[in-house]
């Protein structure tokens, strides 16, 4: 069974800085491509970022270019995202999700059940 | 960058009703679109991959249809679980864009 279980969202102050994590279970990790989707309270689904299955090539919502990194260490089967100079427009749930096959862009098939960041002085 | 939208933002409908959701795209984007099940405080679901594609294990009531700029998702007899916001979502051109939802629920 696929399990993606997401943690490390807290409340943090606006400029600071989080990791998230995301530990994959049920399937091989590096076969492949990651992302990082998230959705503020009350709103909709913001793509925020993927990975693909070797970590080699990296894409970014221009929302968070610059400010996000999204890596993986596939011996641990884990997902992560650097968030540095945090505003309070990335208060959100951050929900990590599997691409569907083999490649970088496409469907995502399974989702975890997210981590809240939340960015408040 | 492509734009989504989605029409209407929200509907109510009878159980047994044909539900239909339309998403359109700001550039052709192909068959490269999904269409994703959000029940509230649950994660999104993926129903239909590449414009009409069923999923695995999802319904048959379920269907999508559509390329290039102008898609469809159709429920084909509304049930009560169907309850929830569903999401259209491109992957064309190296980057991944959600449209901003149609909320679902029962007259």
């Amino acid at each position: 069974e696929v399990q993606l279980v997401e943690s490390g969202g807290v409340v943090v102050q606006p400029g600071g800085s989080l990791r998230l994590s995301c530990a994959a279970s049920g399937f091989t990790f590096d076969d492949y491509a990651m992302h990082w989707v998230r959705q503020a309270p009350g709103k909709g689904l913001e793509w925020v970022s993927l990975i693909s299955w070797d970590g080699g090539s990296t894409y970014y919502a221009d929302s968070v270019k610059g400010r996000f990194t999204i890596s993986r260490d596939n011996s641990k089967n884990s997902l992560y995202l650097q968030m540095n100079s945090l505003r309070a427009e990335d208060t959100a749930l951050y929900y990590c999700a599997k691409g569907a096959w083999f490649g970088e862009f496409n469907p995502l098939d399974y989702w975890g059940q997210g981590t809240l960041v939340t960015v408040s002085s | 960058d492509i734009q989504m939208t989605q029409s209407p933002s929200s509907l109510s409908a009878s159980v047994g009703d044909r539900v239909t959701i339309t998403c359109q795209a700001s550039q052709d984007i192909s068959n490269y679109l999904n269409w994703y099940q959000q029940k509230p405080g649950k994660a999104p679901k993926l129903l239909i991959y590449d414009a009409s594609n069923l999923e695995t294990g999802v319904p048959s009531r379920f269907s999508g249809s559509g390329s290039g700029t102008d898609f469809t998702f159709t429920i084909s007899s509304l049930q009560p679980e169907d309850i929830a916001t569903y999401y259209c979502q491109q992957y064309d051109n190296l980057e991944v864009t959600f449209g901003p939802g149609t909320k679902v629920d029962i007259k």
